[in-house]
């Protein structure tokens, strides 16, 4: 079946604007998740969605990201007034339930570009 | 200091030989030791999950886990170009919402 997709796969845009980065998860999965890969840095968790409760947002790096999920299905990533700091790949993941986490299974990313 | 250190590399093998990969970690919360492949401009891929301490294999691949020394392993046999990749760790505990943590990954060179 059709895997986890996002879009855009890139995006420039000017410091201070706005941005919104989509998920698509595998149909069926509860469990959303969104990192954030730097150059040399790994993989930073940013959000995770369960089904109807609510998001874990620990790893919001600050109150200019902001996470939403409609339906238990597509996310949405807002970054808003980005900083050149938020140039990074922004990665989805999803998997079946709370207790199987491990098996995350993540789409190919959105490579940000703040000018 | 980082919960999870990673050689980031690179590491260049010829065709056919044998490749550890490691991972030291500070935290003896965690439970669950996964390794993720990730091709260039692609999202990492899991490749194997260990539990606690212990071996596992899966075709070429170990993963290896020493839980007294905090240290996991992967090692691939007869290496092929095609496993040119970076190779990421990660882990996580067994309580509540299993947030992973990673290394940064190390990048990995087969040459033919």
């Amino acid at each position: 079946g059709a895997g986890v997709s996002q879009s855009p796969s890139n995006k420039v845009t000017e410091k201070g604007k706005d941005v919104e980065l989509r998920c698509d998860p595998i149909s069926g999965h509860t469990a959303l998740y969104w990192y954030r890969q730097s150059l040399g840095q790994g993989l930073e968790f940013l959000i995770y969605f369960q089904g109807n409760s609510a998001p874990d947002k620990s790893g919001l790096p600050s109150d200019r990201f902001s996470a939403e999920r409609t339906g238990g299905s597509v996310s949405t990533l807002t970054i808003q007034r980005t900083q050149q700091e938020d140039s990074a790949v922004y990665l989805c993941a999803s998997s079946w339930t709370r207790g199987s986490s491990y098996e995350q299974y993540f789409g190919p990313g959105t490579r940000l570009t703040v000018t | 200091q980082k919960e999870v250190e990673q050689d980031p590399g690179p590491l260049s093998v010829p065709e056919g030989a044998i490749v550890s990969l490691n991972c030291t970690y500070s935290n003896s919360a965690f439970q669950y030791f996964m390794w993720y492949r990730q091709y260039s401009r692609k999202g990492p891929e899991l490749l194997m999950y260990t539990y606690s301490s212990g071996n596992k294999e899966d075709g070429r691949f170990t993963a290896q886990v020493d839980k007294s020394s905090k240290y996991i392993s992967l090692f691939i046999r007869d290496s092929q170009p095609s496993d040119s990749a970076t190779y990421l760790c990660a882990m996580n505990r067994n309580t509540g919402f299993q947030k992973l943590v990673f290394g940064t990954g190390t990048r990995l060179l087969v040459s033919p």
